[in-house]
């Protein structure tokens, strides 16, 4: 599987934008981006996926590099509540596989200060 | 809408003794289930995967078992629990076809002394 590589950490202010680094320069074709995140004492949640156009939703935007071989996930306003760690996966697509693994690297811690 | 349960939240149990930990769905049919582990630290190590009914998958050796007595039932067993099984257990599930998704349930957080 390909790998991704995160900061270990990160820091915010409340109601200011965050990005949120993710370089992948081993990914293939048909690998997708997948962004996750993970609160204290919780199962990882979803948060947004792309493959090779930038991707909005209520929770995020997601900014592939035109090479796919770095991401950015944007949130555009910090809450408290979006301190958490959020993981860049890639999603491999194993053809007639449909259990579709997923494997967490290590993350980005994001502190958000009031 | 879809839910996904796991119990228990907590659990202490000593070394030698058996688990069992359960997880269901509700609201899907023919998910796809997976069982992972995020020991100390943050990393999650995918342990199984289901595409359906009896039909389990192992990532990785080890100490534990899983089985899908029913289609939106996953259970995460051992016979006997070693101090390396401690960690935080996730249930999650999948569409079956085209699984981009994946849904995490709340966990149990597994202390072996």
């Amino acid at each position: 599987d390909a790998k991704t590589t995160q900061p270990n950490s990160m820091e915010s202010n409340e109601e200011e934008p965050v990005h949120l680094p993710c370089n992948h320069s081993t990914i293939s074709g048909t690998d997708y981006i997948h962004w996750y995140r993970q609160l204290p004492s919780q199962g990882p949640e979803y948060v947004i996926h792309g493959l090779t156009s930038n991707v909005n939703n209520r929770m995020a935007s997601l900014a592939i590099a035109e090479d796919r071989k770095s991401s950015t996930l944007i949130l555009h306003r910090a809450t408290l509540r979006d301190a958490a760690v959020y993981y860049c996966i890639l999603r491999h697509n194993a053809g007639g596989t449909s259990y579709g693994k997923l494997t967490f690297g290590q993350g980005t811690i994001l502190t958000v200060h009031p | 809408s879809q839910t996904i349960h796991q119990w228990p939240a907590t659990l202490v149990q000593p070394v030698g003794s058996p688990l069992s930990l359960e997880c269901t769905v509700e609201g899907t049919s023919n998910p796809n289930l997976y069982w992972y582990r995020q020991a100390a630290g943050r990393g999650l190590q995918l342990l199984f995967y289901s595409v359906g009914i009896g039909q389990i998958s192992s990532e990785v050796p080890q100490n534990l078992s899983a089985s899908r007595p029913q289609d939106r039932q996953f259970i995460l067993s051992s016979k006997k629990l070693l101090l390396s099984d401690s960690g935080f257990y996730l249930c999650a599930w999948s569409v079956r076809v085209g699984a981009d998704t994946q849904y995490f349930g709340p966990g149990t957080r597994l202390t072996v002394l």
